[in-house]
């Protein structure tokens, strides 16, 4: 019982580089959401996937890119990563439609320096 | 913008002691959930209430979701060291244009002392 796997768990990058963050899903979900974790501020959406094949901002797009791979996967890149974007990340999917209840990955946690 | 509003932001109590965790909105929600979030990892889902006045319970947890539903409420009897965590709530808006949209509040911190 997998459910939701990212990867890595623990990611130190320099200002400028890139990288990719990795999300499956094994409960056959159609919707997959990026979210960061702020001290203080919740969970914020970052960009989401109602669908395969489609994809959206969220509350806090800027500096990120995603693709839905596939219906299992759907990853975040960060381009040029700066230490704005230090912070906790989690993929997340649910059926989709009315059912929004979530079921989280463990989170990677990034560090930008 | 639409808030998410949760109190107190940490609690610190005693074992055996009661607690009540609160979230509140101007917003109507389709349905609303509450997550627990222990260190190191996702949030995992507690409850989802969808009915105004809706009351569920969950062992020693009590859900309440208010008659307007814009507000819920999380209540433990006898705490327990093993509830100690980061409590979420997150209400479910419809869009105008069809699909929902979550948004989650900043959560309360809760520590029980054996």
């Amino acid at each position: 019982n997998a459910g939701v796997t990212q990867t890595p768990k623990f990611q130190v990058l320099k200002t400028g580089q890139s990288m990719t963050l990795q999300c499956a899903q094994d409960m056959n979900h159609n919707s997959m959401y990026w979210y960061r974790q702020d001290p203080g501020m919740g969970l914020r959406l970052i960009y989401y996937s109602a669908s395969e094949g489609t994809t959206d901002k969220g509350e806090v797009p800027n500096g990120y890119n995603v693709s839905r791979l596939n219906k299992r996967e759907f990853s975040l890149r960060l381009e040029s990563a700066a230490p704005s974007q230090t912070s906790v990340y989690f993929c997340a999917s649910t059926m989709g439609g009315w059912n929004t209840e979530a079921f989280f990955g463990q989170g990677t946690r990034l560090t930008v320096v | 913008t639409q808030l998410l509003e949760q109190s107190p932001q940490f609690l610190s109590i005693q074992e055996g002691e009661n607690l009540t965790v609160y979230c509140n909105s101007s917003s109507v929600f389709s349905s609303l959930q509450w997550y627990r979030q222990e260190p190191g990892e996702g949030p995992v889902l507690l409850v989802t209430v969808v009915t105004g006045g809706e009351v569920k319970k969950l062992k020693r947890l009590t859900f309440q979701f208010g008659d307007a539903r814009k507000d819920s409420s999380l209540h433990i009897t006898a705490a327990q060291p093993g509830d100690t965590g980061l409590y979420l709530c997150a209400g479910s808006l419809g869009y105008h244009t069809g699909g929902f949209k979550t948004i989650f509040g900043a959560g309360t911190r809760l520590f029980v002392k054996a």
